[in-house]
């Protein structure tokens, strides 16, 4: 399979717990973003990077959140602290950095994370 | 404030019906629109992609409308599956396909 994939696919935690969540993009995409979704709603932006360097960070990232992508390859998104709030499907999606397929992001199944 | 609005918020209908969905949007400059399927615990899948030059997309049993002037979009869902089922997505790139706005979603249910 050579889409984009996450890992966990479910992750329940207590309140106050740090986690860490995986994207593996497309090989060939530089382009990588982290999205966040509650029920019922579209996904929100949180950050994104074009190889290792990190762009833009949404608002809605606060101190608490962290996103790295060291090797312009992989990505991780981690929550410290985590609050009943911070509970949402997690989505991350990758596209090539040329204007190709002009600009789709493939997604991946997402992380659906549970604060009890 | 660039925003993408959908409507209607859910949606029920018969196995073999039509439905139409609608997204209004005021993203500007505006690069090209996207209707997304989500599956429930699923990310996002395209469906169809207009840029401002094209009224209308198909993709077999899915058919899209975009009127750049009104910043209005449709999709068209003909004879519906129960597999049709799920969260539709307007979803509208500003010029850098960097900035791309979300729709809150229509959620479809095709029942027997």
């Amino acid at each position: 399979d050579t889409g984009v994939s996450q890992d966990p696919r479910h992750k329940i935690t207590k309140r106050g717990q740090n986690v860490t969540f995986r994207c593996d993009p497309i090989s060939e995409h530089n382009r990588l973003y982290w999205y966040r979704q509650t029920l019922g709603q579209g996904p929100e932006f949180l950050t994104y990077f074009q190889n290792e360097a990190q762009l833009e960070k949404s608002r809605l990232l606060s101190d608490r959140f962290s996103a790295e992508r060291p090797k312009g390859s992989f990505s991780t998104l981690e929550i410290q602290r985590t609050e009943q709030g911070d509970s949402a499907m997690y989505l991350c999606a990758s596209r090539t950095g040329t204007s190709g397929r002009q600009g789709e992001q493939f997604f991946g199944p997402g992380t659906r994370l549970t604060v009890l | 404030k660039n925003q993408v609005e959908q409507s209607p918020q859910s949606l029920i209908i018969l196995e073999g019906k039509n439905c139409t969905l609608q997204c209004n949007y005021t993203v500007s400059p505006f690069s090209n629109l996207r209707w997304y399927k989500q599956d429930t615990g699923r990310g996002p899948v395209s469906l169809t992609i207009m840029t401002f030059s094209e009224n209308t997309k198909s993709n077999g049993r899915y058919t899209a409308t975009l009127d750049a002037d009104t910043k209005q979009s449709s999709l068209h869902i003909t004879a519906s599956q129960l597999s049709d089922s799920a969260s539709y997505i307007c979803v509208v790139s500003e010029t850098s396909y960097d900035k791309v706005i979300f729709g809150p979603g229509t959620s479809l249910s095709v029942i027997p």
